[in-house]
């Protein structure tokens, strides 16, 4: 079945760097569009980016735009966020997303219909 | 950037009841609007994408409605597995997504 699993929690210090896998399965990475999305404690949802990983271009909130890289390996299914710059606000739930649509049929910049399980970056000092 | 707005922030509902939660934009997203539930401790899940289609395995006693700046979700017959919260997001005005701050759906 379809399924996209992330890598575990983290814990990181403030200015650091964080890269979280998100590991896609039982279909082809490049077919859909991929976002990230986080969510900090009792709080609600907040759009971070969206990849293409057939081609890598990409897509960030402006509020994340300095800070945040999506990146894919189709070698290994996997899409990867990284955030640098670390404070203590960026403790969240930090999810990925696929589409609803594959690309090849208008999907893009669409409905988020499968998402992993979820990463727990926690920063502290 | 477009803010969506949620309302009522919560509602308290009997299993059973109906439930109706709407959901505003600062202008004009068409159609493009999706609604998610999610539960404590879970991943958001998909109800409704294009403002009244039914994502796969939703049961039809959800139904969204609206277009343009108003939109709303019922739920016509509450079961136990449906008091969560829910978020609606507009996808229209990309690469600009925004999400509503939630409704949570607790038992009344």
């Amino acid at each position: 079945q379809v399924q996209l699993v992330q890598s575990g929690a983290e814990v990181k210090k403030p200015g650091a760097s964080v890269k979280v896998s998100c590991k896609a399965s039982g279909y082809t990475l490049t077919t859909y569009y991929i976002h990230w999305v986080r969510q900090a404690p009792g709080q609600g949802l907040e759009w971070m980016g969206i990849i293409n990983p057939s081609g890598g271009s990409t897509n960030y909130a402006q509020k994340f735009q300095d800070r945040v890289t999506l990146t894919s390996d189709t070698s290994t299914s996997t899409v990867y966020m990284e955030l640098s710059s670390l404070r203590s606000d960026d403790t969240a739930v930090y999810y990925c997303s696929r589409e609803i649509l594959p690309v090849a049929i208008g999907g893009g910049y669409y409905a988020m219909a499968v998402w992993g399980q979820g990463t727990t970056v926690t920063v502290s000092s | 950037e477009i803010v969506m707005t949620q309302s009522p922030a919560t509602l308290s509902v009997s299993p059973g009841e109906r439930a109706t939660l709407s959901c505003r934009a600062t202008q004009s997203i068409s159609g493009n609007l999706a609604w998610y539930q999610q539960k404590p401790g879970q991943p958001p899940r998909l109800l409704i994408y294009g403002a009244s289609t039914r994502a796969t395995g939703i049961p039809a006693r959800f139904s969204g409605s609206g277009s343009g700046t108003e939109f709303t979700l019922t739920i016509s017959s509450l079961q136990s597995e449906d008091f969560a919260v829910y978020y609606c997001q507009q996808y229209n005005n990309w690469p600009s997504y925004t999400f509503g701050q939630g409704t949570k759906l607790e038992i009344k």
